[in-house]
């Protein structure tokens, strides 16, 4: 079946360590994404990339690194920098293209627990 | 950064009854607004996307209304049912940077039977 696959679903870290999510997609989709959500709050922008070997930083970049180096695949790497890195991680892919209205498709998630 | 705001932020309501949320938006630069739906323990699924003044979508008993001069979206959820329980994501595109989706910070929908 078609679809993003995230991994791992849970994951747990000892502060200072660097971390990286895992982020696969066999849909055949030119953008991939990276967003954060916090309690209360809405999906934030972290990193995307609209193309191979490429890619632009969201609202909430710092802290954060990522390399998109083939089409179907986006990690993120969660660095030491990144001061509140507890939350939880969502990966999504859509068709780029001229119709970049395109609806988004999302993995199931990783939950980060920094301790 | 762009303000995308939701309302109301949860909702309680019996089976059986009709609701509607709002989703607030930049009015200016308007490329398009998407709405989700997030259920617990699943990824957000899209429920609509839309890009025209007036637009209206429906998909069985959920509907959603657009007008982008004054900058809102609502979402009608027509003799809500348990399943309907999720949060309500709305998401907008501005023309100066297609690329990417701001979020509203959802409303989470619980229907009791």
């Amino acid at each position: 079946d078609g679809g993003i696959t995230q991994s791992p679903k849970y994951l747990f870290r000892k502060e200072g360590q660097n971390v990286t999510l895992s982020c696969e997609q066999n849909l055949n989709h030119d953008a991939m994404y990276w967003y954060r959500q916090d309690p209360g709050q809405g999906l934030r922008l972290i990193y995307y990339s609209q193309i191979v070997n490429d890619f632009q930083k969201g609202d909430i970049a710092e802290g954060y690194s990522v390399s998109r180096e083939k089409k179907e695949s986006f990690p993120l790497t969660v660095t030491s920098a990144q001061k509140n890195p507890t939350a939880f991680y969502l990966c999504a892919s859509t068709i780029s293209g001229p119709l970049s209205y395109n609806e988004q498709f999302f993995g199931p998630g990783t939950r980060l627990t920094v301790l | 950064i762009l303000n995308v705001e939701q309302s109301p932020q949860s909702l309680h309501v019996q089976e059986g009854d009709s609701t509607n949320f709002t989703c607030s938006f930049p009015s200016s630069n308007f490329y398009a607004l998407h709405w989700y739906r997030w259920e617990t323990a699943k990824s957000p699924e899209a429920l609509f996307v839309m890009t025209l003044n007036g637009d209206e979508k429906k998909k069985g008993r959920i509907s959603a209304t657009l007008n982008t001069k004054e900058g809102y979206s609502y979402l009608y959820i027509k003799g809500s049912q348990p399943e309907d329980s999720a949060t309500y994501l709305c998401a907008f595109i501005g023309s100066s940077n297609t690329g990417k989706l701001i979020f509203g910070q959802g409303t989470t929908l619980q229907v009791k039977p």
